[in-house]
């Protein structure tokens, strides 16, 4: 059971250049969650989805676009990335929605770096 | 929104001491609180979690205490190891919220 599985690993971009990074659960979980990790930040969310063909906007969406076109995947876009768009970013999956008092599993990361 | 804030930003402790982490939230109506742990380089896990109709739980030498009325609560860690060492995030969620948002992390530190 491989649960949440981040690609690409590392990745690093020119400004103005576009990629997306990709989520895949095999845990069959409704709600999907992109978070991008900074020094003294903490975790926060990008962009979120409650189901397929869902998404909405979570703290720090400008920037990203994702798209749930299957249950299993959640992409998240960045048409051109931005030097401070360098940062860790998280996938996570939950069965449910957080307030339903469920665990949320997370990817192993995807370390972008913007020059 | 809910706002978390979450202190210290960085605790070291020597090891076999006990550490606090403390947290407060905003939102009355939040009723759920969970802790993730994310040790260096790995990804962050649930931890203990507890519910706003329980005061206080426990697993081992890690346990939660919840003060609803002051709005905050603390993950307590006891006979610190080595293995402790890592970042602990916070959240707090109102039952029904589809978000999950966190508070901005202690990075905590075990001295051998």
């Amino acid at each position: 059971n491989a649960g949440v599985t981040q690609t690409p690993k590392f990745r690093v971009l020119k400004t103005g250049q576009s990629m997306t990074l990709l989520c895949a659960q095999d845990m069959n979980h409704e709600y999907m969650y992109w978070y991008r990790q900074d020094p003294g930040m903490g975790l926060r969310l990008i962009h979120y989805s409650v189901g397929e063909g869902t998404t909405a906007k979570g703290e720090v969406p400008d920037g990203y676009n994702v798209s749930r076109l299957k249950k299993q995947n959640f992409l998240l876009g960045l048409e051109s990335a931005a030097p401070s768009q360098t940062s860790v970013y998280f996938c996570a999956s939950s069965p449910v929605g957080a307030g339903r008092n469920t665990e949320a599993f997370f990817g192993q990361g995807t370390r972008l770096t913007v020059v | 929104g809910e706002n978390v804030e979450q202190h210290p930003s960085t605790l070291s402790v020597q090891e076999g001491d006990s550490a606090v982490i403390k947290c407060t939230y905003s939102d009355s109506a939040s009723n759920y609180f969970p802790w993730y742990k994310q040790e260096l380089g790995k990804r962050p896990q649930l931890i203990i979690d507890i519910r706003s109709n329980v005061g206080e739980k426990k697993d081992q030498r890690i346990a939660v205490t919840l003060n609803k009325t002051a709005k905050h609560f603390s993950l307590h860690i006891t006979e610190t190891q080595p293995e402790d060492s890592a970042v602990y995030f916070c959240a707090a969620i109102q039952f029904g919220n589809e978000k999950l948002t966190f508070g901005t992390g202690t990075r905590l530190t075990i001295i051998p």
